[in-house]
């Protein structure tokens, strides 16, 4: 069965370095999606992507955030300068147009 | 502001209990409610989308079920591998911006 890979399992980074999360959606899946999930609490949406532009972002993504999909497969996330606050994990889903949006095993990504 | 309220927080079953969880929603347009398992530090595990009031939809021991206000997810003779956290989430037309319930915890005891 297709599924939404996530690499690395585990990021550990110092604050103020730059972190890139990769994910590899569903291969015939259009729409693509990041969301963070702080410890013990509720799963947040970050962005979707679509056609190779941004199609939504919420309030969390700001400038330090970018997204980018490099080659036909892989869906990145990129943290510019991370701050403690941005330690949680971070899932990728993807869909194939019908709404339905399946996740990644998520990286969890810890900032010292 | 679209709001995702799920009850109870916590719910724990002895083996072949049934019951039911809550999602109650109040959005501007409803374009589908989700339905996940997110067992720990794993991802969520897509089990239903419900796209208007009145459907329902089976899978094994899980049902889910949906009004204008709230969907339900009844879970029929739960076994201990269904424990897990269960999330509801809503998508609202002219917004890709899944929002998310704070989730029920089942715990079944054998």
């Amino acid at each position: 069965e297709p599924e939404v890979t996530q690499t690395p399992s585990h990021q550990v980074t110092q604050m103020g370095q730059e972190v890139i999360l990769r994910c590899v959606p569903i291969s015939n899946h259009l729409y693509f999606y990041w969301y963070r999930q702080i410890l013990g609490q509720k799963v947040e949406f970050l962005v979707s992507f679509y056609n190779n532009e941004i199609s939504e972002k919420s309030e969390i993504f700001d400038d330090q955030f970018s997204v980018e999909r490099p080659d036909g497969s892989n869906f990145t996330l990129k943290i510019r300068s991370t701050k403690l606050e941005d330690s949680a994990m971070y899932f990728c889903a993807s869909d194939g147009g019908s709404y339905e949006q399946y996740f990644g095993p998520g990286t969890r990504l810890t900032v010292t | 502001e679209d709001q995702v309220t799920q009850s109870p927080e916590a719910l724990r079953l002895q083996e072949g209990e049934s019951s039911s969880l809550n999602c109650s929603y109040t959005v501007s347009g409803l374009r589908g409610l989700f339905w996940y398992r997110q067992d720990p530090g794993k991802g969520p595990e897509f089990l239903f989308t419900l796209y208007s009031a009145g459907e329902e939809k089976e899978k094994e021991r899980l049902k889910a079920t949906l009004t204008k206000k709230e969907s339900f997810l009844h879970i029929t003779a739960p076994k201990p591998e269904d424990s897990a956290t269960y999330l509801c989430a809503v998508l609202v037309y002219n917004n890709n911006d899944m929002r998310f319930g704070a989730g029920t915890r089942l715990t079944v005891k054998p």
